[in-house]
């Protein structure tokens, strides 16, 4: 079973810049989060799709933070414009979408913004 | 006050050793615990789960639960160099949201 991929796998940018990663979920998963992973921090729930909808994204910074999942499946997240306290690994993850269920999680993209 | 703390460590433990971690949690309302393993430049990887109070082991591994004090543990017995990672608990209440800790950076000395 193939895991969650995700591209790229390292971006540098200046701040001010507009960077976007995307993320293709394990086959018939429902459910797709993004967590933001600040270096020697735990990850943080950015937001989470059910099928094409969004089920929460309360920690998401709508000002400069967007993400979207087209037909339910792979889902894009972008910065715009980008600060230097984004640099971090953004984490995609999946899941079933049944009660409780493994979220498995892809190797994240690791963003440097100078 | 974090939602739930772990100690970042780092941990270095001679191969054969006991790898004791832990976390505490504030928010009564977590009835899931989990233990994920990162390897360096990877997504994290689900380890043990318990669900509520109790114990819970896995070969090598055991997850242990305190609701009481609101206190969870993992032990890694025998540890073996290729157990050296980072741990990140955790937790959630009766949804998919999980709160993680800072994680604990652990190396096992061959």
């Amino acid at each position: 079973e193939a895991g969650v991929a995700q591209s790229p796998r390292y971006k540098i940018i200046e701040k001010r810049q507009s960077v976007a990663f995307w993320c293709n979920p394990i086959s018939g998963h429902a459910t797709l989060y993004w967590y933001q992973q600040i270096l020697g921090q735990g990850p943080k729930l950015l937001i989470q799709f059910q099928n094409n909808g969004v089920v929460d994204d309360s920690q998401l910074p709508k000002d400069r933070f967007s993400a979207e999942r087209l037909k339910g499946v792979d889902s894009t997240l972008k910065i715009q414009p980008a600060k230097l306290e984004d640099s971090a690994v953004y984490l995609c993850a999946s899941s079933l979408g049944t009660v409780f269920d493994e979220q498995f999680f892809g190797p994240g993209t690791r963003l440097t913004v100078l | 006050q974090k939602e739930v703390e772990q100690d970042p460590g780092p941990l270095s433990v001679p191969e054969g050793a006991i790898v004791s971690l832990n976390c505490t949690y504030s928010n009564s309302a977590f009835q899931y615990f989990m233990w994920y393993r990162q390897y360096s430049r990877k997504g994290p990887e689900l380890l043990m789960y318990t669900y509520s109070s109790g114990n819970k082991e896995d070969g090598r591994f055991t997850a242990q639960v305190d609701k009481s004090s609101k206190y969870i543990s993992l032990f890694i017995r025998d540890s073996q160099p290729s157990d050296s990672a980072t741990y990140l608990c955790a937790m959630s209440a009766n949804d998919y949201k999980l709160s993680f800790g800072a994680g604990t950076t652990v190396t096992v000395r061959a």
